[in-house]
């Protein structure tokens, strides 16, 4: 079974610090998401990454950039970690080229309190 | 922008009972697909439908998909205890289909 890993499972941050939240999965998946999810809002989409090195910019990116410097790992970055970014993000990979479809595996989530 | 919405937003019925989720989305789709979520974990992928199909079946889930009302139901029949958790659709943009943007969900709790 495909396996997404996400680092932390519960993070506290102050305001400003620079935050990672890492992202491995183990079955060479050409595809990964990075989501935030708030209750009333659904999962939003903050960015994807289709090949190493290649992002690409969801619905609601501002405030995060990502990294994608091998195949199996993609991190989240929040450059300087405000109240408003206090959520769960949740990391998911997809390998389309089976189903023709991006059926995504997603990991058990990072929830992030920023004080 | 938020693709899918799900109807209701939540839904409590009696073990036993069928449960029926819509989801609305606003662009043309290749796929939909249907996850379910257990409280504070991640999701887990149910069912996809592509676009020219129009009903699939899995075990005690049936999906269909209405593209020209660009509208999914999910029932879940002969629900069970452990299927409270949150469902969601998801759906990818016809042109755009490595990206998949998720509905707000609907909350369902099987009471015992």
């Amino acid at each position: 079974d495909v396996k997404v890993t996400q680092s932390s499972r519960y993070l506290v941050k102050r305001t400003g610090e620079k935050v990672f939240l890492e992202c491995v999965q183990d079955m060479d998946h050409e595809n990964m998401f990075w989501y935030r999810q708030d209750p009333g809002l659904g999962l939003r989409l903050i960015y994807f990454s289709y090949d190493v090195k290649m992002k690409e910019k969801g619905d609601i990116p501002e405030g995060y950039s990502v990294s994608r410097e091998k195949k199996e790992r993609f991190s989240l970055i929040l450059e300087s970690a405000s109240t408003n970014q206090t959520s769960m993000y949740l990391c998911a990979s997809s390998f389309p080229w089976d189903t023709g479809a991006n059926v995504l595996t997603f990991g058990a989530g990072s929830r992030l309190t920023v004080l | 922008s938020q693709q899918g919405e799900e109807d209701p937003q939540a839904l409590s019925i009696q073990e036993g009972e069928n449960a029926t989720m819509n989801c609305s989305y606003k662009t043309s789709i290749n796929n939909l697909q249907w996850y379910r979520q257990n409280s504070g974990r991640g999701l887990v992928h149910l069912i996809l439908i592509r676009s020219n199909e129009r009903e699939k079946h899995s075990g005690r889930l049936r999906v269909t998909l209405d593209t020209s009302k660009k509208s999914s139901s999910l029932l879940i029949t002969a629900s069970r205890a452990a299927d409270t958790a949150s469902y969601f659709c998801a759906t990818d943009d016809i042109n755009r289909d490595d990206k998949i943007i998720f509905g707000k969900g609907t909350r369902l709790h099987i009471l015992p």
